[in-house]
């Protein structure tokens, strides 16, 4: 059973757009998050993060959105670059950030 | 420049041998952290080590094992006994203080022959 789930396997957005990735949990435990983003051959880099005391945290282009009660986390990027595009893993933790359980993935794809 | 370092890129093994793949860290992290990624699901924990000489299961440690004798380097073994091991593995670390965020190795892709 999945604990953390990215139910779009995939999202296209025109450059300059606003992309929205979203990302789901079941475990309410989890009390901190991350996002990660990976090209192709190489590993996940860190995008942001956000600890389950807050509901906002901004970086740059980058927002993340924690819903507690809908167990339900977003990751803005506003505006959309083509270089944005990656596949970009949602990761919880149960124990603060010691262990991360992975959702598996959205592939972003920004359009020129 | 600081990283970790997985080695070699491509991996291929016949069924049946052991295979250790490598991974090195020059970040001075306390933690390390050996995940397998299949096509559709996400980074799955095979183990984790906090300091040297210890390190735990995570997920799916069956069919794998790990040693961790110096701080730089969590070298880990897919041995026979593991049913299905073409995937792509990554190699992580971390500080030990919580919380934060893992710095990813580039990754090893297993296939078996």
């Amino acid at each position: 059973d999945q604990q953390v789930k990215q139910n779009s396997p995939s999202l296209s957005v025109q450059e300059g757009r606003i992309s929205i990735l979203n990302c789901d949990y079941t475990n309410s435990m989890f009390d901190y998050f991350l996002w990660y983003k990976k090209y192709p051959a190489e590993g996940p880099t860190f995008l942001i993060s956000i600890s389950s005391i807050k509901d906002k945290n901004e970086d740059g282009r980058f927002t993340v959105f924690l819903n507690k009660s809908a167990k339900h986390l977003s990751l803005h990027i506003v505006p959309s670059q083509p270089g944005d595009s990656a596949v970009y893993f949602c990761a919880a933790s149960a124990d603060y950030g010691q262990n991360f359980v992975f959702g598996p993935g959205t592939r972003l794809s920004v359009l020129p | 420049d600081g990283g970790i370092t997985q080695s070699p890129k491509y991996l291929f093994r016949k069924e049946g041998q052991n295979v250790t793949l490598s991974c090195e860290q020059n970040l001075n992290h306390d933690a390390m952290y050996w995940y397998r990624q299949d096509p559709g699901q996400g980074l799955r924990l095979i183990y984790y080590s906090q300091i040297v000489n210890d390190f735990q299961k995570g997920d799916i440690a069956e069919g794998y094992s790990v040693s961790r004798e110096k701080k730089e380097s969590f070298p880990l073994t897919v041995t026979s006994a593991q049913k299905n091991p073409t995937a792509f593995y990554l190699c992580a670390s971390s500080m030990a203080r919580h919380p934060v965020a893992q710095h990813f190795g580039d990754g090893t892709r297993l296939s078996i022959l």
